[in-house]
């Protein structure tokens, strides 16, 4: 398995440009989710999804859209990007049934920059 | 709301050195509580849990108990190692109406550990 899959692991952006973080997973989970982590400020929840078809926003969605048409995929958009989106973005998944309890699979992260 | 409050760091310790970072939560409802590892360069790993109240969570000679009666769930290794060098971050895991399933994190520790 190849667990939870990020890309690109860099990328630079100039304000205003529009760009797509791809996130997969392999394992069937139909628990989603988008994080970023800034510095001192731990990580926030952008959106999140249940399964295919059902999404939601977490605490700092503005800026923000996600799609959930397969299990497997979970794309974060940007529509046009400001320097304060900055940071590094983690995807991550898990089962649902029994969701409070269970361990989230985190991908390796992408790490932006706007100019 | 939901919120979690760890030493924030950095910490600096000796190799066999005792680790304590502390973490203390408020929270709505009856959470889940972990422990995450971010390795340099990498994602989120769960490196230890705990469901409910007075359950020990250990993994790799790191240990924490959920007490409920405090509101914590400190983490502790008796003789740390230069590889535990990495950040630390405390989690509460909670389910509100419906899907809406949420990790809240604290804003992580910074642990060195020097030969």
């Amino acid at each position: 398995n190849a667990g939870v899959t990020q890309t690109p692991k860099f990328q630079v952006l100039k304000t205003g440009q529009s760009m797509t973080l791809q996130c997969a997973q392999d394992m069937n989970h139909e628990y989603m989710s988008w994080y970023r982590q800034d510095p001192g400020m731990g990580l926030r929840l952008i959106h999140y999804s249940v399964g295919a078809g059902i999404t939601d926003q977490g605490e700092v969605p503005n800026g923000y859209n996600v799609s959930r048409s397969t299990t497997e995929d979970f794309p974060l958009r940007l529509l046009s990007a400001a320097p304060s989106q900055t940071s590094v973005y983690f995807c991550a998944s898990s089962y649902l049934a029994g969701a409070r309890t269970n361990e989230q699979f985190f991908g390796p992260g992408t790490r932006l920059t706007v100019l | 709301g939901n919120s979690v409050t760890q030493m924030e760091g950095p910490v600096t310790l000796s190799e066999e050195a005792f680790l304590t970072i502390n973490c203390t939560y408020t929270a709505t409802g009856y959470p889940s509580l972990f422990w995450y590892v971010q390795y340099p360069g990498e994602g989120l790993q769960l490196l230890l849990k705990a469901t409910k109240a007075d359950d020990k969570g250990s993994n790799k000679g790191f240990e924490a108990t959920y007490r409920k009666e405090t509101t914590s769930f400190h983490l502790e290794k008796g003789s740390v190692q230069v590889s535990d060098s990495a950040v630390y971050f405390c989690a509460l895991g909670t389910r509100g109406g419906g899907s809406n399933y949420k990790l809240t994190f604290g804003k992580g520790t910074l642990l060195t550990v020097n030969p």
